[in-house]
């Protein structure tokens, strides 16, 4: 069965960038995956769908500043010129024979 | 622009049943497999069901078979949950999400609604 591995945690400074990594369970490393955000209070929000080979569509108006990468079996999230609206939850989530999410990351902006 | 509104949470007893609603816009409804899911308190999120653009397959987790069934009325741009036998752990706030339209797997969900919250409690 398919999981997907987040880290509970990450934080980093006001205008500073961060890389978030959802991890795919042992062989899956081919799989896409979406990422979410979800800020304080809301619903979530569409980023990006992200392919093995580190291509990625983005949804609608999100900023050049998130971008997405991949390497082997870990797909990667980077936030650059970090905001204080970037303080929120960080969801993985792909399908297999069923839907499946991460765990989630919560991302601390310092 | 695509908007998803869901409507309908509330209080309510074990044992006791609700009905959800979401009410999309902006784009072509009937296109669309259309999911709900949930997020406890303090958790993270968990796929309840879906159901296909012309309502013909409908999908749900184990947890809720039997119990909760998806539908959808697509000339009034309209998803719903209805939910009977409630019990305290389907207490979550409730999101309604699009899914892509993609003609290959991984599917993913490219829109979701800001929620509705369902408490199960006596």
């Amino acid at each position: 069965q398919l999981v997907l591995t987040q880290s509970p945690s990450a934080s980093a400074s006001l205008g500073a960038s961060v890389k978030l990594t959802c991890t795919l369970s042992s062989g899956h490393s081919s799989h896409a995956i979406a990422w979410h955000q979800q800020q304080p209070e809301k619903g979530p929000r569409y980023l990006m769908k992200l392919n093995s080979d580190g291509s990625h569509i983005k949804g609608d108006g999100i900023p050049d500043r998130f971008s997405g990468s991949s390497s082997g079996a870990e797909r990667y999230l980077t936030i650059s010129s970090l905001q204080s609206e970037d303080e929120a939850d960080y969801y993985c989530q792909t399908w297999d024979t069923g839907w499946v999410f991460g765990g989630g990351t919560k991302l601390t902006v310092l | 622009e695509v908007q998803l509104v869901e409507s309908g949470g509330d209080l309510v007893q074990p044992g006791g049943s609700l009905r959800l609603s979401c009410a999309a816009s902006g784009f072509t409804f009937s296109d669309y497999c259309m999911s709900w899911v949930r997020q406890a308190p303090g958790k993270g999120l968990e796929w309840v069901a879906n159901v296909r653009p012309d309502g013909s397959e409908k999908n749900y987790v184990d947890s809720v078979k039997g119990r909760f069934t998806i539908s959808r009325d697509n000339a009034k741009h309209s998803l719903y949950l209805q939910m009977n036998s409630l019990r305290a752990e389907d207490t979550a706030i409730y999101y309604c999400a699009r899914e892509a339209l993609t003609a290959v797997t991984p599917y993913y969900f490219d829109y979701w609604g800001q929620g509705t919250l369902v408490t199960v409690s006596s």
